[in-house]
């Protein structure tokens, strides 16, 4: 079973730009996998962020965005909100086989 | 507005069964691959099982392969999991989840196995 993997934890400042980034053991991540990013806040339901790479969700800041870098698919937050201060993952679907989260990735705005 | 109300969660003994149920609207719920996900406290998110639209397809983690199975009732607009044999390790809350532009979330329900 392929594994998915995130960075851990990732600090930005605030008004700062980090990019978190998801990447699979079973070889370059493509639209094949219709990659999803979801935000979880501590103590509540996670949300989605982005769709098959690139697409923004509703209700989604525009702040966020999603592509492809190399063999792994990316999250990027330009000017980061103190209320950004979240867990962000990645999921990538199989197929024949189902999906997969990412372990997620802790972002501290500091 | 895309809505999902997940609700069914209980606590129950090991072995015992529940059956989850996810009310959407707002979206064509026959046209959208559907997805439960859940969350053991503390830990991250975890995919458990997938329905294909028309309820043609399934797959499962495989922790609960043989276990759980998830249905729709497209009539409905309404996603199941029924969940069998449950083990202390099943503990977690529940999700359901849309997909594409539609890739809403439930607000999760708790199921507590002990």
């Amino acid at each position: 079973q392929a594994v998915v993997t995130q960075e851990p934890s990732l600090t930005v400042s605030p008004g700062g730009t980090v990019t978190l980034t998801c990447g699979s053991s079973a070889g370059p991540v493509t639209s094949a996998h219709y990659p999803y990013w979801f935000q979880q806040k501590s103590g509540q339901a996670p949300r989605t962020l982005i769709y098959d790479i690139y697409n923004r969700h509703s209700g989604a800041p525009a702040r966020f965005s999603g592509s492809l870098l190399g063999d792994k698919v990316a999250l990027t937050l330009s000017g980061a909100q103190p209320e950004d201060e979240a867990d962000y993952y990645c999921y990538l679907s199989y197929a024949g086989v189902g999906a997969i989260f990412g372990g997620g990735t802790k972002l501290t705005v500091l | 507005e895309v809505q999902l109300v997940d609700s069914g969660g209980d606590s129950v003994q090991p072995g015992g069964s529940l059956r989850l149920s996810c009310a959407a609207s707002g979206f064509i719920f026959r046209d959208s691959w559907m997805t439960w996900v859940r969350q053991a406290p503390g830990r991250g998110l975890e995919w458990v099982a997938g329905i294909k639209h028309d309820g043609s397809e399934k797959w499962y983690v495989g922790s609960v392969r043989g276990r759980f199975t998830i249905s729709r009732d497209n009539a409905e607009s309404t996603l199941y999991l029924q969940m069998n044999s449950l083990r202390v390790d099943d503990t977690a809350v529940y999700y359901c989840l849309g997909s594409g532009w539609s890739a809403s979330w439930g607000q999760g329900t708790l199921v507590t196995v002990s």
